[in-house]
């Protein structure tokens, strides 16, 4: 099966700067996607941006970007001019080739004014 | 498009009570899931439908458990002989796979399911 792991349990950056959130899988496989997603109180399961695993282009989103690194099956967040909007759990998801999702334990972003 | 949709939003219960819980998706979605997550972790694969196929299940999913999806519109889950240990949220996400040829999918999720059983 497959495993995300999410290493920063917690995390705070000041507004208007950057932060990275990094995330780590453990797959086989050779073609698949990841995913990163936005869980603020609401509880609502919010889509950051996604990655597919053939493209060796980093994936972008306006303040939002990955830095994608298949060998080392690393794939961390990067979120440029903090907003306090960005304040959320953020989850790092992995869906395999049955398409099932697989996410990590989740990173609490503060973002301070 | 209204998203997904969860019913009810919480959910209080004794131990030992039956509770189900109702899940609509994206209109022209195929695919059904129903993930659990508990405090600080990330949600948890509980089983999924294709239309009204139930094709997997979690070994989380105990006999308590049991989902359907008629017709391949709506979906339930019900819990039988709730225990303190069911408390958790149960999200409910959909997708449309269109494309076999490359896996596109998004996943959408509803707002979610908080369970308390008491």
């Amino acid at each position: 099966a497959q495993t995300v792991t999410q290493s920063q349990p917690e995390m705070s950056v000041q507004e208007a700067e950057t932060v990275t959130l990094s995330c780590t899988y453990d797959t086989s496989e050779s073609d698949y996607y990841l995913f990163w997603y936005k869980q603020p109180p609401s509880r609502q399961m919010i889509l950051v941006i996604r990655q597919e695993a053939y493209k060796q282009q980093n994936a972008t989103e306006n303040r939002f970007s990955v830095n994608f690194q298949k060998a080392a099956k690393s794939f961390s967040l990067k979120i440029s001019d903090s907003q306090l909007g960005d304040a959320a759990m953020y989850f790092c998801a992995y869906r395999d080739e049955f398409n099932k999702f697989y996410f990590g334990s989740g990173t609490k972003l503060n973002v301070k004014p | 498009d209204t998203g997904v949709s969860q019913n009810p939003r919480h959910k209080i219960t004794k131990r030992g009570q039956n509770v189900t819980f109702r899940c609509d998706p994206i209109s022209e979605h195929n695919r059904l899931y129903w993930y659990r997550q508990t405090l600080g972790q990330g949600p948890e694969f509980l089983t999924y439908f294709q239309n009204e196929a139930q094709l997997e299940k979690s070994r989380l999913l105990s006999d308590r458990f049991s989902a359907e999806r008629p017709k391949g519109s709506f979906s339930t889950l019900e819990i039988q002989r709730t225990e303190q240990g069911d408390s958790a949220m149960y999200l409910c996400a959909s997708s449309a796979t269109r494309d076999r040829g490359r896996k596109n999918e998004k996943l959408f999720f509803g707002s979610g399911t908080q369970l308390s059983v008491l």
